[in-house]
């Protein structure tokens, strides 16, 4: 089965918002409200952002948010930081013999 | 604290086998399901495999069904990868993972990753 497919790239400038795309099928994505976002700063341990399609894990900044539209889930980060530069990842129940998939992963620049 | 600490890792020969480790503190380890993802150099975040609380349920990426085998021993709040018949694509950090979900949705905790390269 095929990974989500996210963005290779994305930038913007500090205090401006950005949005993240991933994009699956009826078979995951458009089919459970089960996706997640990870940031993951290299050498670091990858970090729960999102899950649920839009529930933040306590402890993470409002600044983040999900949403989802048929197949396409949607990462938003606002007024953004500096720290906000990493890569980011999406993942999805999926109906398949494998129960999670994830996104090829999205490297965002903070300009 | 709750953490995540992975070890094991290191340089093997393709065609040889290698077993992960990864130590839970901090909670209840017996409680919450478990993961290991990879991530190749230069590449992303990729699911290896699950293991269900009581380790009852188990499940691999097709990339290494037959190959590898997650295990768990909740006495000793530990997660195992067994990795038999290596290959040069297995070359990667190997992180554990935390479950908190009970739909493969909410990996809330993460090791540091423990390094596994394999040469040909």
């Amino acid at each position: 089965q095929s990974g989500l497919t996210q963005p290779a790239s994305v930038s913007g400038s500090p205090g401006q918002s950005i949005t993240i795309s991933c994009i699956g099928t009826t078979s995951d994505v458009g089919g459970y409200n089960y996706v997640s976002w990870y940031q993951h700063h290299p050498g670091k341990a990858p970090k729960l952002m999102i899950y649920e399609v839009n529930n933040r894990p306590s402890g993470v900044s409002n600044r983040f948010s999900g949403s989802k539209s048929g197949n396409t889930a949607s990462l938003t980060i606002s007024r953004l930081q500096a720290e906000d530069e990493a890569n980011y990842y999406c993942t999805s129940y999926t109906r398949s013999n494998t129960p999670v998939i994830f996104g090829g992963g999205t490297k965002l620049t903070v300009l | 604290e709750v953490q995540l600490v992975e070890s094991g890792g290191g340089l093997v020969q393709s065609g040889g086998s290698l077993r992960l480790s990864c130590e839970a503190s901090g909670f209840t380890f017996r409680s919450y399901s478990m993961n290991w993802v990879r991530q190749a150099p230069g590449k992303g975040l990729e699911w290896v495999s699950y293991i269900s609380v009581s380790g009852s349920i188990t499940y691999y990426a097709d990339s290494v069904k037959g190959r590898f085998i997650i295990s768990r021993d909740d006495a000793k709040n530990s997660l195992y990868l067994q990795m038999n018949s290596l290959r040069a694509e297995d070359t990667a950090v190997y992180y554990c993972a935390r479950d908190s979900g009970y739909h493969y949705d909410r990996f809330d905790c993460w090791g540091q990753g423990t390094l596994v390269t394999v040469s040909s």
